[in-house]
C-alpha cells in the first residue's frame, strides 16, 4: 500500500510571499505525481503534474520532484488570498492514484 | 465538454439504512473511480473500473459497500447497511485511457455526494 505523507498545516503566508508545500512517499514504483487543489466544500481540481526528476513550472506554480529522495513539492509564487485552499499530493504507479491527507494553505491579505 | 455528473448531492439517512449514489463520467473516459473523503482527510480510493471491469477494490468494505458499472459508462455505489463512520463525501472521478505522461490518471472529479449517517 502506497503511503503519501503531507503536513496537515495550516501553512500561513502573507500575500505576495512564496508558499512551499511538501510531500513524501513510500513507494519507489510510483511514476506519476500530481498536485490537486481543493477549496472548502468543493471537489479536488488538478493544478500540476510531474513525471520526471527536476522542476516543472506553470505560471506561479512550480512542482519539484526528487525520486531518489522520494520527495515532491509545490511552490506557489506571489501567493494570493484566492490560493487559500487544501493542497493534495497524489501519486500513481501503473494505475491507482493515491492521495495524501492534504496541506491547508492560508494566505493573508 | 460536460463534466462528471453525480447525484444526489446530499443525503441524510439513519444508521442501518441503505443508500445509492450515481455517477456519469466524461464521455470517452474509460476509467471511473469512487473515492471516499472523510472530513479533514484526503480522498481514499474505494473502487476503480476500467470500462466495466474492476481494476482495484482492495479498500472497498465489501460486507456493506458494492459498486457496479454495467455498460462501461455510468456507475452506482451502494451502501447497505450504513454505519455512522460512513458519513463522508463520495467522489466520483474519471480519466481517459493511457499511461504516465499521456494524461492517464489525470482525474476529473464530480461535485461529490455528501452522506450524513445519523
Amino acid at each position: 500500500q502506497k503511503e503519501v505523507e503531507q503536513n496537515s498545516g495550516p501553512l500561513s503566508v502573507p500575500e505576495g510571499a512564496i508558499a512551499s508545500l511538501n510531500c513524501t512517499y513510500s513507494d519507489r514504483v510510483s511514476q506519476s505525481f500530481f498536485w490537486y487543489r481543493q477549496y472548502s466544500g468543493k471537489s479536488p481540481e488538478l493544478i500540476m503534474s510531474i513525471y520526471s526528476n527536476g522542476d516543472k513550472e506553470d505560471g506561479r506554480f512550480t512542482a519539484q520532484l526528487n525520486k531518489a529522495s522520494q520527495y515532491v513539492s509545490l511552490l506557489i509564487r506571489d501567493s494570493q488570498p484566492s490560493d487559500s485552499a487544501t493542497y493534495l499530493c497524489a501519486l500513481s504507479g501503473y494505475s491507482t492514484l493515491t492521495f495524501g491527507k492534504g496541506t491547508m494553505l492560508l494566505v493573508s491579505p | 465538454e460536460a463534466g462528471v455528473a453525480q447525484s444526489p448531492r446530499y443525503k441524510i439517512i439513519e444508521k442501518r439504512q441503505s443508500v445509492a449514489f450515481w455517477c456519469n463520467p466524461i464521455s470517452g473516459h474509460a476509467t471511473l473511480y469512487w473515492y471516499q473523503q472523510i472530513l479533514g482527510q484526503g480522498p481514499k480510493l474505494l473502487i476503480q473500473f476500467q470500462n466495466n471491469g474492476v481494476v482495484d477494490d482492495s479498500q472497498l468494505p465489501k460486507d456493506r459497500f458494492s459498486a457496479e458499472r454495467l455498460k462501461g459508462v455510468d456507475s452506482t455505489l451502494k451502501i447497505q447497511p450504513a454505519k455512522l463512520e460512513d458519513s463522508a463525501v463520495y467522489l466520483c472521478a474519471s480519466s481517459r485511457p493511457g499511461t504516465g505522461a499521456s494524461g492517464a490518471n489525470v482525474l476529473t472529479f464530480g461535485a461529490g455526494s455528501r452522506l450524513t449517517v445519523l
